[in-house]
């Protein structure tokens, strides 16, 4: 059965720090990729999505990037983290875009 | 512009009802729509897909209904209970980009 992982769970960072979230997924090959942003209050935000390695499509200008330096490996990242960037951070998987998401525990960021 | 919209907000009912929760969105060209369960701090744990040339959906206690050309859709919960307490979003699928609802904060109390 196919499983994804994200780490870490929680995170606290200092404005201007850097950062990278990871997101690895089992039992499945040549999946769809993506990182949303789920802002208190606010509903879940596409950040990017990946259809293969090295292959990074953005849905929305930011202070955040992204790669895939692995078939199942997404990594996301900045280089000087932003008040506005806290968040959790969700990361998920699909066969293809038109078959259903299935989603990682999250990762919880604050920036301080 | 693409938007996913949800009433109501939040709901609190008492264990045994059945729960209606509604779901609009403004460009009926999808390509299907489904609901998401979120519990607290966690991630999202999808519940029923239905495909734009579908009705409905049925999962246990839940039933899903697709109304694409009034841009609508429901969530029906019968018999609800305590451990159905979450938030349920209403996620539309375009070309190739998910749009999500804000949700439906869902409190069932004994």
């Amino acid at each position: 059965s196919q499983t994804i992982h994200q780490w870490p769970a929680t995170l606290v960072q200092p404005v201007g720090s850097p950062l990278s979230l990871e997101c690895t997924v089992e039992g499945t090959s040549n999946p769809n990729l993506y990182w949303y942003r789920q802002a208190a209050g606010r509903g879940l935000q596409l950040l990017f999505y990946s259809v293969g390695i090295g292959q990074i499509s953005s849905e929305v200008p930011q202070n955040l990037s992204a790669s895939r330096p692995q078939d199942r490996q997404f990594i996301l990242s900045s280089k000087k983290l932003l008040l506005s960037d806290s968040g959790f951070y969700l990361c998920a998987w699909s066969t293809n875009f038109q078959e259903t998401q299935y989603f990682g525990p999250g990762t919880r960021l604050l920036v301080l | 512009k693409q938007e996913v919209t949800q009433i109501p907000a939040a709901l609190s009912v008492p264990e045994g009802e059945n729960l209606v929760l509604n779901c609009s969105f403004t460009d009926s060209a999808i390509y299907n729509l489904q609901w998401f369960r979120q519990d607290p701090g966690k991630g999202l744990t999808s519940l029923l897909l239905i495909q734009s040339s579908q009705r409905e959906q049925t999962s246990g206690r839940l039933n899903a209904s697709l109304d694409k050309s009034s841009g609508r859709s429901t969530l029906y919960i019968a018999a609800s209970q305590p451990g159905d307490s979450a938030t349920y979003l209403c996620a539309v699928l375009y070309t190739d980009k998910l749009i999500f609802g804000t949700g439906t904060r869902l409190q069932v109390f004994p």
